[in-house]
């Protein structure tokens, strides 16, 4: 069974220049999160989704953060513009309730100089 | 605010030796906790869970404990391997399944 998907694996821009991450969860997993983590330190969550709907936001800087999950299976997140306080990896897990396992991906690594 | 708490930061050791890790948490109202492994470079790989109701879990040479009461779970890696070497992060979720995560422990197993 293939694992959770990103692309791409690193990324790096300039400061002011939008990006965007896309992920693709496992097959059936109705729910997909998306984290950063900044270096050193644990992940931390940006948004939930059930099937198409986002239903915890509270952490997504939404001046400059957008996500979206079309049909409920992929989704993208995409930052415009980017600063570099963004520089981090950006990590997308799913999971398929009841289950509270989560599983993630492998990342995005992100440098903004 | 809940938080969670890792400790140590960094840990190097010789291969063999049986080692622990620990993680605190303010908020005792758990509904569950994970333990994860992460590879320099890698995504998260979930080693165990264990559920509020439980005391332990155990997978080949890891055991973990959750102490609820106190805030506190260990895990445990007997006679440690180098291919152990990764970061471990512990999280704990509440009543939704958004995890908080610690800051990790670094390991390091030498030959």
């Amino acid at each position: 069974e293939a694992g959770v998907v990103q692309s791409p694996r690193y990324k790096i821009i300039e400061k002011k220049q939008p990006v965007a991450f896309w992920c693709n969860p496992i097959s059936g997993h109705n729910t997909l999160y998306w984290y950063r983590q900044n270096l050193g330190q644990g992940p931390e969550l940006l948004i939930r989704y059930e099937n198409e709907e986002a239903v915890d936001d509270s952490q997504l800087p939404k001046d400059r953060f957008s996500a979206e999950r079309l049909k409920g299976v992929d989704s993208t997140l995409k930052i415009q513009p980017a600063e570099l306080g963004d520089s981090a990896v950006y990590l997308c897990a799913s999971s398929l309730p009841p289950g509270p396992e989560q599983f993630f991906g492998p990342g995005t690594r992100l440098t903004v100089l | 605010k809940q938080e969670v708490t890792q400790i140590p930061a960094a840990l190097s050791v010789p291969e063999g030796e049986n080692l622990v890790l620990n993680c605190s948490f303010t908020d005792s109202a758990i509904y569950n906790l994970q333990w994860f492994r992460q590879d320099p470079g890698k995504g998260l790989t979930s080693l165990l869970l264990i559920q509020s109701s439980q005391r332990e879990q155990t997978s080949g040479r890891l055991n973990a404990s959750l102490d609820k009461s106190s805030g506190r779970s260990t895990l445990y890696i007997a006679a440690s391997q180098p291919g152990d070497s990764a970061t471990y992060l512990c999280a704990v979720s509440y009543n939704t399944d958004k995890l908080i995560f610690g800051t990790g422990t670094r390991l390091q197993v030498f030959p």
